[in-house]
This record gives structure tokens, C-alpha cells and sequence, in this order.
């Protein structure tokens, strides 16, 4: 099976950077990707790693070590909307040959001011 | 606009009730999900559906049933079988393929509660 774990929650000021961490274990890895969730809303796609190393987007960038199992996500510049949930999803077979994501438990991000 | 609509938005539900949640894209996705979110969790797969008249059981479909006759259109009934059906609930759909990842995009969801 697959388990993910990243921490519940992160506060940070405006204007500041902020790291999500995002551990995994898995049978079958294909990649890993990163969601915001603003409260009761739907989820929006973030990122994709499938490959080790970082990809940046504009505030955001995620980074990936498959030997580690590890990833994360780096807001930087923060700002209040960034006020979200965040989840980790692995990519990962469930059933035959279906690549599925498996959400981790998310990271409530709160911005101060 | 493409994207994916779920109704109702709200749903009350009394207990022994069989419900069933509306969802639709007009993204042209050959994938369709149903995931459950309860307070404070992530996400859980209840089916999938890669195509037209195919579908499988993700990790909790246990109480849920779920039907794909048009490309469009993956409704998710959630039977008196499921002992905690209050929860919310999120369709979502991806252009599909096992080879490539492909993001999903999601519906505004479905709260239901049952009295």
C-alpha cells in the first residue's frame, strides 16, 4: 500500500518563505504532486515531480528525491491567499496497470500578517 | 466554460436512505474519480473510471456504487450500506492514459449529511 506524511500544520508571516515537508511509502512510485485546497473548495493542481530535483513556478517549486522518498514544496513571497491546505499526492499503481493518486492527510497553511 | 459541475451542493440525508451525487465535465476527460474527504483529512479514492463503461473499486468503495454510460457523466450513489456516509465528497476527471500523467481537475464538491 501507500502512506504519505506531512506536518498538519505551518504558520508563517507575509512575505516570508515557507518549506512543506512530504514523506512516502510506496509499491510503485511514478511521481509525486502537490495541491492547494482553500477551505471547503476543490482541490487545485500545483505541481508534478517525476523526476529527482526541483521545478519551480512562478512562487511555488517543489522539490523530489526518490532515493530519500522525500519531497517538498517551497511558497516563497508569501501572501494571505496562500492561506490553503496543501496535499501531498503519490502516483503509484492501485489496481493492474491504473496509476492512481494516493493524498497524503495535508498541511493547513495560515499566513499572519 | 469547460470544466466539471457536481450537484447539489448541500445534501441532508436520513439514515437507511440510498442518495446518489450528480457529476458532469465537458473537458472531454476519458477519467472520471470520486474521492471522500472527512474534516481534516485528505483525500480517499472510492472508484475511478478510465472509460466508457468500465470502472473500478479504489480503496473505500465499500456502501458506494457507481455507473459510467456516457463519457461525460459519473454518478456516485452512496447506499444505506455505507455507515458513515457524512462527508465531502469530490468528483474529479483527467484526460486520461496510464502512460503520462495527466493533473486532475476537480469539482466544487458535494457536502452531504446524514440525519
Amino acid at each position: 500500500g501507500q502512506s504519505l506524511e506531512q506536518p498538519s500544520e505551518v504558520t508563517a508571516v507575509e512575505g516570508a518563505i515557507v518549506q512543506i515537508n512530504c514523506t512516502y511509502q510506496t509499491s510503485g512510485f511514478y511521481g509525486l504532486s502537490w495541491y492547494q485546497q482553500h477551505d471547503g473548495g476543490a482541490p487545485t493542481f500545483l505541481s508534478y515531480n517525476a523526476l529527482d530535483g526541483l521545478e519551480e513556478t512562478g512562487r511555488f517549486s517543489s522539490f523530489l528525491s526518490r532515493s530519500d522518498s522525500y519531497g517538498y514544496l517551497l511558497l516563497q513571497e508569501l501572501q494571505m491567499k496562500d492561506s490553503a491546505s496543501y496535499f501531498c499526492a503519490v502516483r503509484a499503481p492501485l489496481k493492474g496497470s491504473a496509476r492512481q493518486l494516493t493524498f497524503g492527510s495535508g498541511t493547513q497553511l495560515t499566513v499572519l500578517p | 466554460d469547460g470544466g466539471i459541475t457536481q450537484s447539489p451542493k448541500y445534501l441532508f440525508r436520513k439514515e437507511g436512505q440510498n442518495v446518489t451525487l450528480s457529476c458532469e465535465q465537458n473537458l472531454n476527460h476519458d477519467a472520471m474519480y470520486w474521492y471522500r474527504q472527512d474534516p481534516g483529512q485528505g483525500l480517499r479514492l472510492i472508484y475511478y473510471s478510465q472509460i466508457v463503461n468500465d470502472f473500478q473499486k479504489g480503496d473505500i468503495a465499500e456502501g458506494y456504487s457507481v455507473s459510467r454510460e456516457k463519457k461525460e457523466s459519473f454518478p456516485l450513489t452512496v447506499t444505506s450500506a455505507q455507515k458513515n456516509p457524512t462527508a465531502f465528497y469530490l468528483c474529479a476527471s483527467s484526460i486520461g492514459g496510464t502512460d503520462s500523467y495527466n493533473e486532475q481537475f476537480f469539482g466544487p464538491g458535494t457536502r452531504l449529511t446524514v440525519l
